[in-house]
């Protein structure tokens, strides 16, 4: 089974701060990085799919960048604001399936 | 909204009774997915559906008997389950199975076995 690992666990932002996360991973066999979001009460919902070394990915206030030969995946989030409070899913392909890490819980303070 | 939608959203049942929880998508995938997260773990995927055939079973329990009539609707019918099955249940699809397809997942059903 896939090790994800995703720290830290949880954090606090305070409105307007610019915060980022990591998700780490074995590097050998590596296929695809999924990020997902994930509001209390509401379904995840994809943010990017990564596939290549170096790869950089941004969806309005949010960007990834992906380090395959080492191993991680850096998600940032700038200018926080209260609607970015989730947790943020890592899911690495192994064996055509999805290991998800516990996820990186983000609590924004106004 | 995700077109993927799950009923009930919160289920409490007896270790004697048998439930099923129900999900279906509006999105024209032909794979669809049933996870379970328990408190401070990872999800962790039970079964997998590719065109309505199952693909996947990762060593569930017997207790749970998945159901996939058709590409849309996915069934998880429950049975003499344990307390430590209480979780959250999560239902995804996708386009088709494979490495690079992004799920798209279900609100969920929180379940709580007594």
């Amino acid at each position: 089974i896939l090790n994800v690992e995703q720290s830290p666990q949880s954090l606090h932002v305070q409105e307007g701060d610019s915060t980022n996360f990591t998700c780490s991973f074995p590097s050998s066999n590596f296929y695809a990085l999924h990020w997902y979001r994930w509001e209390t009460a509401k379904s995840p919902e994809a943010l990017f799919v990564m596939t290549l070394n170096g790869d950089e990915k941004k969806k309005g206030r949010i960007s990834a960048t992906l380090n395959t030969k080492e191993g991680y995946s850096y998600l940032y989030i700038k200018g926080s604001q209260p609607e970015d409070s989730a947790t943020y899913l890592c899911a690495l392909v192994e064996n055509n399936r999805l290991a998800f890490g516990k996820g990186n819980q983000v609590v924004v303070i106004p | 909204e995700t077109g993927v939608t799950q009923t009930p959203r919160h289920l409490v049942m007896g270790m004697t009774n048998k439930k099923s929880l129900k999900c279906e998508q509006h999105l024209g995938h032909n794979a669809m997915y049933w996870y379970k997260q328990s408190a401070k773990k990872p999800l962790e995927l039970m079964f997998v559906y590719n065109f309505k055939e199952q693909t996947e079973n990762n060593s569930v329990p017997s207790r749970f008997s998945p159901e996939c009539p058709n590409s849309s609707h996915l069934f998880l019918h429950l049975h003499t389950l344990q307390p430590e099955d209480s979780a959250l249940y999560l239902c995804a699809s996708s386009r088709r199975t494979g490495w690079g397809e992004t799920q798209y997942f279900g609100p969920g059903t929180r379940l709580l076995v007594l």
